[in-house]
């Protein structure tokens, strides 16, 4: 079955520094999602993306953080300045040709900030 | 303002047994309700799904949940659990409006006891 892969699986970075987290959302999908999880909290919407631009963004999504789909294949969430509390679990999520469809996610990415 | 409550942080059922995972849900609009699963150190699993239709729907390894628009709720049921059940589980609505962000309930923590 197809999957959502990204990478790594974990990220040490020290603040202040930038962060790229990749994700390869499943091939025919069109819709795509950021979500992050604090330790010992929900999941929290961030981003969805969609025909190339960004169709809704929570109050999390500020200006430190950015998203791309650089080809057909790959989806990045940038931080530029990380802080402590970005210290989270990010997943990507797709979903195929209609945005009611069920979103699929990937194993996330654990982000430490030091 | 969409939302989900997941009244039980903890759920403890004996194997063999019923289970029962609460959720209540606020949204405009018709909602679209989702239950997803989320083993530990991976991401969340879909369930199931309730777009329109039947108020009982089948879903993955047999989860089925009940939607009753008039207490706005979607709880998860099994006849019969299993230890391999045990995992956090997660409510998740969105509105009918386009491509709005799935809210997520906070979590149920369901352990099965052998």
């Amino acid at each position: 079955e197809p999957e959502v892969t990204q990478t790594p699986s974990h990220q040490v970075t020290q603040m202040g520094q930038e962060v790229i987290l990749r994700c390869v959302p499943i091939s025919n999908h069109l819709y795509f999602y950021w979500y992050r999880q604090i330790l010992g909290q929900k999941v929290e919407f961030l981003v969805s993306f969609y025909n190339n631009e960004i169709s809704e963004k929570s109050e999390i999504f500020d200006d430190q953080f950015s998203v791309e789909r650089p080809d057909g294949s790959n989806f990045t969430l940038k931080i530029r300045s990380t802080k402590l509390e970005d210290s989270a679990m990010y997943f990507c999520a797709s979903s195929g040709t209609v945005w009611n469809q069920p979103q699929h996610f990937g194993d996330g990415t654990r982000l430490s900030i030091l | 303002a969409q939302s989900v409550a997941q009244p039980e942080d903890q759920v403890n059922v004996a194997e063999g047994n019923p289970l029962t995972v609460k959720c209540t849900y606020s949204v405009s609009g018709n909602p679209y309700l989702f239950w997803y699963v989320q083993y530990p150190n991976r991401g969340l699993q879909f369930l199931l799904k309730y777009i329109t239709g039947d108020n009982l729907v089948k879903g993955s390894y047999g989860f089925e949940a009940e939607f009753n628009k008039s207490q706005t709720s979607f709880h998860l049921k099994k006849p019969s659990a299993l230890v391999s059940d045990s995992a956090l589980y997660f409510c998740a609505v969105r509105g009918d409006s386009g491509n709005t962000p799935l809210v997520f309930g906070k979590g149920t923590r369901l352990s099965v006891i052998a």
